[in-house]
């Protein structure tokens, strides 16, 4: 029953390491999310995609790149890991584009920077 | 951008008793209000929506209530049990179809 999929459930990487956290879904929705959730601070947007190979920043999208090479899949990329982004991130897709969009979230990538 | 405040952060209530969590939105455009609920552990799920051109809707024990001239609206959980214990997150989406989160709010139900 499980449809937004994220691979790596706990990462521990070190400082300075190039990190990939891969989400897919099979829902064929268009729209997916990349957020970060830190204690006190909710759902901050990173990055979404609206299409393939389409991506717009979200609120804070420093430090992070995507990927959407397929409708299914969107990959967030922290190209120089620091521990700042030690943090827990959530994948999500929704369906289309009008306003009433309910999304679809993953069981989060726990992700430890040393 | 829009803005979105919810308040309190932490609610504690006893078993039976209502809880009221509020959110307040700063872009009159909005037309889309969901809720989410997140157990420990666990992903967030929608629990309840409403849009713009209805002020009140119900699903059991929950309920959501839209004020649009106020830019507000609210999630009433009454006779609360142990199970609603969770965080719960307003979120507001207007003319584009990016939600913008609060901040969530740690509901404990105690028995």
């Amino acid at each position: 029953d499980v449809k937004v999929t994220q691979s790596s459930r706990y990462l521990v990487k070190r400082t300075g390491e190039k990190v990939f956290l891969e989400c897919v879904q099979d829902m064929d929705h268009e729209n997916m999310f990349w957020y970060r959730q830190d204690p006190g601070l909710g759902l901050r947007l990173i990055y979404f995609s609206y299409d393939v190979k389409m991506k717009e920043k979200g609120d804070i999208p420093e430090g992070y790149s995507v990927s959407r090479e397929k409708k299914e899949r969107f990959s967030l990329i922290l190209e120089s890991a620091s521990t700042n982004q030690t943090s827990m991130y959530l994948c999500a897709s929704s369906l289309g584009h009008s306003g009433a969009n309910v999304l679809t979230f993953g069981a989060g990538s726990r992700l430890t920077v040393l | 951008g829009e803005n979105v405040e919810q308040h309190p952060s932490t609610l504690s209530v006893q078993e039976g008793d209502s809880a009221v969590i509020k959110c307040t939105y700063s872009d009159s455009a909005s037309n889309y209000f969901p809720w989410y609920k997140q157990e420990l552990g666990k992903r967030p799920q929608l629990i309840i929506d409403i849009r713009s051109n209805v002020g009140e809707k119900k699903d059991q024990r929950i309920a959501v209530t839209l004020n649009k001239t106020a830019k507000h609206f609210s999630l009433h959980i009454t006779e609360t049990q142990p199970e609603d214990s969770a965080v719960y997150f307003c979120a507001v989406t207007g003319g584009s179809y990016i939600p913008t989160f609060g901040r969530g709010t740690s509901l404990i139900v105690h028995p």
